[in-house]
């Protein structure tokens, strides 16, 4: 399958900007998303970027795409103890015949101290 | 409300014994997928299907099976456990086939330990 890499943990002190990176292989992917897992529960739909895009923002959320070098990052800006959690990165590319997958990143796991 | 269940959500077993966790949308999703989240490795795409009838192998089948007769359940089998299926097990289900964006809806999570 297609890979995905992220960093395993990123520490910040509240009301710190975060910065999550993610880098991906396949250049067809068509969309790429960030999703939010808190602890014991299922994964939760952030944000996500069409990959003819470069940027995105969403209140305190802002995705930047650098499709040349295959580079996703999400942004929390003004990061509160609500936002520790594990991060997701994942790509959708087409598996032909008009499916397709996603593959997820192992996930960050965001520590915010207050 | 929009909701995708998984029973059971705890579920300890022995090597071999056959087990069924069920999976249930209620949003006529025609995209159902099955992933294992394992520490260290993230989630991982066991088996998907784009329709009913229609199942695909993601990145880890082995030792699965799915079925789809109906459009609302994705039941993921396993034969004959063993202990490294031990897992956390994430149904979820989304409505895209490709058109525009899809947000896909998780299921709660069913954590298997396989003795």
């Amino acid at each position: 399958g297609e890979d995905v890499e992220q960093s395993l943990f990123l520490s910040v002190r509240e009301g710190d900007s975060s910065v999550i990176n993610c880098t991906y292989t396949d250049s067809s992917s068509t969309y790429l998303y960030w999703y939010k897992q808190e602890p014991g529960a299922g994964l939760q739909l952030l944000t996500y970027i069409f990959s003819n895009m470069d940027m995105k923002q969403d209140q305190r959320l802002t995705v930047l795409l650098n499709k040349k070098d295959k580079h996703l990052s999400l942004r929390i800006a003004d990061t509160q103890t609500g936002d520790s959690a594990i991060y997701f990165c994942a790509e959708k590319f087409g598996s032909g015949a008009g499916s397709y997958q996603l593959t997820f990143g192992k996930g960050t796991k965001l520590s915010v101290i207050p | 409300e929009a909701q995708v269940t998984q029973n059971p959500r705890y579920l300890i077993t022995v090597t071999g014994k056959k087990l069924t966790v069920t999976c249930s949308q209620n949003m006529n999703h025609e995209y159902m997928s099955w992933y294992r989240q394992d520490p260290g490795l993230g989630l991982r795409q066991i088996y998907y299907s784009m329709n009913v009838e229609v199942t695909d192998k993601g990145d880890v089948p082995e030792g699965y099976k799915v079925s789809r007769k109906e459009k609302r359940n994705f039941p993921l089998i396993l034969e004959s456990p063993s202990p490294n299926q031990t897992s956390l097990y994430f149904c979820a289900s989304s409505s895209d086939v490709g058109r525009s964006t899809d947000t896909q809806y998780f299921g709660p999570g069913t954590r298997l330990t396989v003795l």
